[in-house]
Order: structure tokens, then C-alpha cells, then sequence
């Protein structure tokens, strides 16, 4: 159980150009889902913490009018990245906490597999 | 403010020896402490956590990873490394206070299994 799934894995897109990227939470209902940025070689980079139904908590510095986040329902969550530029190339991984009955499971984030975005 | 600290960049170690990857951390109150490892252009995979209990816990694929609140570590280990065991580690830490749920992210080691 607990499978993450995002869609696409990878894509190229010109600059100026919108992508949407989606999560989804394949076996378990996700209250909150996670939308990380990875760089080669380092560490995940939190950009943004999506409540389903609320609007999304961005961490300082995301623009939050660049990187639109929706959490519509308990297995989808989706980032946009809006008039992309070369320099938001990067690896997004988005990750999910489920919330089991009355008992919110609030100790384990379950990872996607990562989008691959490379901007033109 | 939480901070997870993994001071290897890079750990080599020879088939069938014993592995460890290090694990400090700095966090208010009683911590929850995680393992992830990825794979090249993969996300991260759970293997293991502590949120209270026995201060040895273990996880996927034969690992294991052991709570010190003396030394603040939470140190990966494993009996016996497989080449297939090669892959960037996370360690990762999170307060248990406030409904925020906000993870760190220690840098990653590199784990090379050398047949």
C-alpha cells in the first residue's frame, strides 16, 4: 500500500511555455501532499505543503504566482508551473501523508516518482 | 529550527561487509527520525522510521537504524551490503509538536557497494 504516482516522468517544454504536473495517491486517501524540488546532486528543497480543499502553504522564497498548486480531492494534487524558464529545470518530486478513519497518520510521507522537467 | 546533518558525502563499502550511513540531528522535543533511499532519477523509497519505542528499528531490505537521544544520531545500518544496496540515503527528521508536518531533509550519502 501507500503508492505515489505523478505524471509525466519527464517533459520538455519551450520557455514561456505552462506545465502541469499531477500526484496522485493510488491506494490511500492524502489529506496533505508535498511538492519538493531536487537539484543534481543535493538535497529535496520543500516548496510547498497542499491541504486538500485549502489553499496550498508555500515556504519562503516559491513564488507562489509561478508555482500554482491544487489539491482538488483526496488522491490528486497537481503543480503548474507557470511561463517556465531554463532555470526552473529540475527534478519534482511531490510525496503524501494519508490520513487512515479518525487517525491521521501524520509520521510518513510516501514519495512519487519524480517529474524530470527540462525547460528549453 | 530542525536540522539533520549527514556527514558523509560518499560511503564505499565491499560486498558482504557490514554498512553503516550516519545521521545527526537537532530538533525541539522527542524527534521522528526517517530513512529514505532514491535511485538515480527515482524518488525516494521509506525504509524505515522511529517515533517512539525500541531505540532499534527495523525496515526494508534488511536494514536497520538505531535511535541515540544521548548523541542526537540516527545512524543506517546494515549486517551485510549487497551491490544492490548502491543509492543516495536520506536521513530525514520532523517535530512531533504542531500540526505542520514539515520534513528535513539531511544532503544525501552515496552509498557505493563494491562487488
Amino acid at each position: 500500500g501507500a503508492v505515489v504516482s505523478q505524471h509525466p516522468s519527464w517533459v520538455i517544454c519551450k520557455s514561456g511555455t505552462s506545465v502541469k504536473i499531477e500526484c496522485r495517491s493510488l491506494d490511500f486517501q492524502a489529506t496533505t501532499m508535498f511538492w519538493y524540488r531536487q537539484f543534481p546532486k543535493q538535497s529535496l528543497m520543500l516548496m510547498a505543503t497542499s491541504n486538500e480543499g485549502s489553499k496550498a502553504t508555500y515556504e519562503q522564497g516559491v513564488e507562489k504566482d509561478k508555482f500554482l498548486i491544487n489539491h482538488a480531492s483526496l488522491t490528486l494534487s497537481t503543480l503548474t508551473v507557470t511561463s517556465a524558464h531554463p532555470e526552473d529545470s529540475s527534478f519534482y518530486i511531490c510525496s503524501a501523508s494519508h490520513t487512515s478513519g479518525s487517525l491521521i497518520s501524520t509520521d510518513t510521507q510516501y514519495f512519487g516518482p519524480g517529474t524530470r522537467l527540462t525547460v528549453l | 529550527a530542525q536540522s539533520v546533518a549527514q556527514p558523509e558525502d560518499q560511503v564505499n563499502v565491499a560486498e558482504g561487509n557490514p554498512l553503516t550511513v550516519k545521521c545527526t540531528y537537532s530538533v525541539s522535543g522527542n524527534p521522528y527520525l526517517f530513512w529514505y533511499v532514491q535511485y538515480p532519477n527515482r524518488g525516494l523509497q521509506f525504509l524505515l522510521k522511529y517515533i517512539t519505542g525500541d531505540n532499534l528499528v527495523k525496515g526494508s531490505y534488511g536494514f536497520e537504524a538505531e535511535f541515540n537521544k544521548s548523541q542526537t544520531s540516527f545512524h543506517l545500518k546494515k549486517p551485510s551490503a549487497l551491490v544492490s544496496d548502491s543509492a543516495l540515503y536520506f536521513c530525514a527528521v520532523r517535530s512531533p509538536s504542531g500540526g505542520y508536518q514539515k520534513v528535513t531533509f539531511g544532503t544525501g550519502t552515496k552509498l557505493q557497494v563494491i562487488p
